[in-house]
């Protein structure tokens, strides 16, 4: 199976700072990967899917970027309301799974 | 709108079966794929299998293959996460998830279901 891995775990952002996830796989996925926020008690919610392309309704500040093995998650100006855990997934080869998450805090 | 509503909260014995349902409405239900998807306490996110509710064609994770049954009834939109014998680290939330696929590729999970709360103890 495809393993992902994210880093950081755990970051600390000032509102308006610049942030920056990684997810990177174990084999090539090209360009399956999806990017989640979940904020606490709620399901997730998809922000970016096939690397680079928001989701309807997600706020222009998030970003994503990368192929193959290392894919990022930027938020330009972070917001107080983007305190959540941030997830990875691949969708290349069943079966789909996620990464450890990154939980932000502000 | 489109919308997956799940069944509720669950408590359980260990050896008792279950099986708990989400009902999907606002999009034509047969025609997505829709899975499940497991966080236990505290824990990351780890995807159970999916299916096709028109043909019924599954995929699970190796990892769930045997452990749990996933299934769907076209006629009434609704798709089904089942037990035959729980355990108590059967415990978590468990969610439905729509996955998004265009032209035989897969993106990503585009709906999700509330969540329903299995709670396995004796």
């Amino acid at each position: 199976d495809i393993q992902l891995t994210q880093s950081p775990s755990f970051l600390s952002a000032s509102v308006g700072d610049r942030v920056t996830i990684t997810c990177r796989a174990t084999q090539d996925i090209r360009s399956y990967l999806a990017w989640y926020q979940q904020k606490s008690g709620t399901a997730p919610k998809l922000l970016i899917y096939a690397a680079t392309t928001l989701q309807n309704g997600v706020p222009s500040r998030f970003s994503g970027s990368g192929s193959r093995t290392e894919f990022t998650l930027t938020i330009s100006s972070v917001q107080p309301e983007d305190v959540a855990t941030y997830y990875c997934q691949h969708l290349n080869s069943s079966p789909f799974t996620f990464g450890p998450g990154t939980k932000v805090d502000i | 709108e489109v919308q997956l509503v799940q069944s509720g909260a669950e408590v359980k014995k260990p050896g008792e079966s279950l099986k708990i349902s989400c009902k999907g409405s606002g999009y034509a239900f047969g025609t997505y794929w829709i899975g499940w998807v497991r966080q236990m306490p505290g824990k990351d996110l780890e995807w159970l299998g999916i299916i096709y509710p028109d043909d019924s064609d599954t995929i699970y994770s190796p990892s769930f293959q045997g452990q749990v049954t996933i299934s769907a009834d076209r006629s009434i939109s609704t798709a089904y996460l089942q037990w035959s014998t729980l355990k108590a680290s059967d415990t978590a939330i468990y969610y439905c998830a729509r996955h998004l696929r265009r032209g035989g590729d897969f993106y990503g999970i585009d709906v999700w279901g509330q969540g329903t709360t299995v709670t396995v103890s004796s």
